[in-house]
């Protein structure tokens, strides 16, 4: 079946280590996105391509990198620069603006 | 710029009842509207979308929304609340020109709550 992977789904990492969160997609969809989820506010963007090798900052970067080699891979890095790491973050994948997204099934990030 | 508002950060209902989660946007011209739910520690799933089709769009699970262009509104009703719709439901728009970036602009997001 065609979707999106996450994972790990759960990651638990030391202050100031950088981590890395995967996404997959086998549904050949071009453009794919990393949002942040935290308590009661909404689904923040992170980043976003829209095609290989190319991506464009969201609202929230800051202390967040990416990298889209492939198609369907498209990883998160979350590093030491960022203040407030923890939270959920969901990957999501579209075929154009009539489908709107599928999304993973996100990964919970907790730095101790 | 496009923008949607959802009414209600948590509503509340009893099994049985109906359900109605209210979604504005705001935009010059219609845009594409979707609705989505969200179980805990779950991603997103995908409920209906409107894309200038069908005034009234139906989707899985019960649910139906209506879009009035007067209103500027795509409110999602559900004639009769089960408990497994207790989740967080979120209104997303696409504006109707083309974006390459086929970004959705989201609410913040609406939790409902059945009681038994």
């Amino acid at each position: 079946d065609g979707g999106i992977t996450q994972s790990p789904k759960y990651l638990f990492r030391k202050e100031g280590q950088n981590v890395t969160l995967s996404c997959e997609q086998n549904l050949n969809h071009d453009a794919m996105y990393w949002y942040r989820q935290d308590p009661g506010q909404g689904l923040r963007l992170i980043y976003y391509s829209q095609i290989v090798n190319d991506f464009q900052k969201g609202d929230i970067a800051e202390g967040y990198s990416v990298s889209r080699e492939k198609k369907e891979s498209f990883p998160l890095t979350v590093t030491s620069a960022q203040k407030n790491p923890t939270a959920f973050y969901l990957c999501a994948s579209s075929m154009g603006q009539l489908y709107g997204y599928t999304f993973g099934s996100g990964t919970r990030l907790t730095v101790v | 710029a496009q923008s949607v508002t959802q009414l209600g950060s948590h509503v509340s209902v009893s099994e049985g009842a109906l359900v109605l989660l209210r979604c504005n946007y705001s935009s010059s011209v219609p845009p594409y509207l979707f609705w989505y739910v969200q179980y805990p520690n779950q991603g997103l799933q995908l409920l209906l979308k409107y894309t200038s089709a069908a005034t009234l769009v139906k989707g899985i699970n019960g649910f139906e929304a209506e879009f009035k262009k007067s209103e500027t509104s795509f409110h999602l009703t559900k004639p009769s609340a089960h408990m497994s719709d207790a989740a967080e439901y979120f209104c997303a728009v696409s504006p109707p020109w083309m974006d390459s970036s086929y970004k959705l602009i989201f609410g913040s997001g609406t939790r409902l709550l059945v009681r038994p």
